[in-house]
């Protein structure tokens, strides 16, 4: 089964608008949600990630919004632009020693100029 | 600091034959994975190690080994390569599971 879902598929934004990726769980015993951004030919980088104690986390131009009772979280990207384009990767995890990232399928974002 | 390192960047195997992929880290990091990376299919997680000597089965172990003699290494094995297993392989690690992990940059398979 899918235990990390994320939406959608490919997003295409203009320079300067916002672009949001969603993504929802199962398993409620996730307590660590980061988002990779991976761009052509590398691995994917951490971006940013939220534990499920504060709703919202900001950095920079990034934000992550948790709704723990939804069972959902999404990267919001304010004023994207071009350099933004690459594919984003949700994902979760619980502690302990089972605690391996669970990711979603992937968006990949293309902002236009 | 070079990271996690992977090699090779690229290999084309035919069905049957052996090979391993190679990874290296370099941060003392306790925990280290192997994802593969499929069109569509995101990052599944093939194995894992949380420290020198133990190592256990993901999402989709089948046909693939893994060892962990070192912290620094974690060789995945292809033992008879088939084309199923055409895929861009991830190695990454962290300090201990369920904290950020670190990513190589890739080695692209492809099985004929």
């Amino acid at each position: 089964q899918q235990q990390v879902k994320q939406s959608p598929q490919s997003l295409i934004v203009q320079k300067g608008g916002i672009s949001i990726i969603n993504c929802a769980y199962e398993n409620t015993a996730f307590d660590y949600f980061p988002w990779y951004q991976q761009f052509p030919g590398k691995g994917p980088a951490l971006l940013i990630a939220i534990r499920p104690d504060v709703s919202e986390k900001k950095e920079g131009r990034f934000t992550i919004s948790f709704n723990k009772s939804a069972k959902q979280f999404s990267l919001h990207i304010m004023d994207s632009q071009p350099g933004d384009s690459a594919t984003y990767f949700c994902a979760a995890s619980k502690g302990g020693s089972q605690g391996n990232l669970i990711f979603g399928k992937g968006t990949k974002l293309s902002v236009k100029p | 600091n070079a990271g996690v390192t992977q090699t090779p960047k690229f290999q084309v195997l035919k069905t049957g034959q052996s090979m391993t992929l190679q990874c290296a880290q370099d941060m003392n990091h306790e925990y280290m994975s192997w994802y593969r990376q499929d069109p569509g299919m995101g990052l599944r997680l093939i194995h894992y190690s949380v420290g020198a000597g133990i190592t256990d089965q993901g999402e989709v172990p089948n046909g693939y080994n893994v060892s962990r003699s070192t912290t620094e290494d974690f060789p995945l094995r292809l033992l008879s390569a088939a084309p199923s297993q055409t895929s861009v392989y991830f190695c990454a690690s962290s300090f201990v599971v369920n904290s950020p992990l670190h990513f190589g940059n890739g080695t692209r398979l492809t099985v004929t």
